[in-house]
């Protein structure tokens, strides 16, 4: 089965300074990557996602996530942390189980961004 | 475009009452998803639909919850009776099979005392 595990349950940054996000992913075959974001009392958002072309996949609002193979890693990263991107964030993994595209969720990192 | 809209977005309830949660998915998706989001659990795939179909329902907790798809515009999460540890956050979701990713609602927050 698919699974994911989101490295950091907090991580806090300054305003400007750079975001590093981190993920590790369990699969069985080549897998379909996603990041989500949650802010407060809201729907998740899409951020980005992977699904086997490039390996550096670029996002909005400045994120982007590096698919390594080799590391079983899709960290997630922002040149210049902004106080809007405090939010919690998912990395999700696709597992097809009966051929439906089912969605796995990382336990979320919160990040705090202080100016 | 709309979005997946959920209604209500907040919901208080008396341990025991029937409780029923709303979803409208995106127009022109054929797959719809219902998921349950807590502190303990995080997020956690309670049933997908098809076509209107419910295809796997293996994440639902237990025979008080159910749901339903009459048709491709409609969906209910139904909690009968309803207690305090189904309070959650309950998400809906919707997709088509040329996209892989799923578009969320904004939630229901449900809280059963």
């Amino acid at each position: 089965a698919q699974s994911v595990t989101q490295l950091d349950s907090h991580v806090s940054v300054s305003e400007g300074t750079p975001v590093l996000l981190r993920c590790n992913y369990s699969s069985s075959y080549s897998p379909s990557l996603f990041w989500y974001v949650q802010h407060p009392n809201k729907g998740l958002q899409l951020l980005l996602k992977y699904t086997s072309a490039a390996t550096l996949v670029k996002g909005i609002n400045g994120f982007e996530a590096e698919f390594k193979k080799s590391e079983t890693s899709f960290h997630l990263t922002k040149p210049s942390a902004h106080m809007s991107d405090a939010a919690e964030y998912f990395c999700v993994v696709s597992d097809r189980p009966g051929g439906y595209n089912k969605l796995i969720f990382g336990a979320g990192t919160r990040l705090a961004v202080h100016p | 475009d709309a979005g997946v809209i959920q209604s209500p977005r907040h919901e208080v309830t008396e341990m025991g009452q029937e409780v029923t949660l709303r979803c409208k998915p995106i127009s022109g998706h054929n797959s719809l998803f219902w998921y349950r989001q807590t502190m303990m659990r995080g997020l956690e795939l309670l049933i997908y639909f098809n076509n209107n179909v419910p295809i796997d329902d293996s994440g639902m907790p237990e025979d008080r919850f159910s749901a339903k798809m009459p048709n491709a515009s409609f969906s209910t999460l139904k909690i009968q009776p309803s207690e305090p540890r189904d309070s959650a956050v309950y998400f809906c979701a919707s997709s088509t099979p040329e996209r892989i990713e799923a578009f969320f609602g904004q939630g229901t927050r449900l809280t059963v005392v």
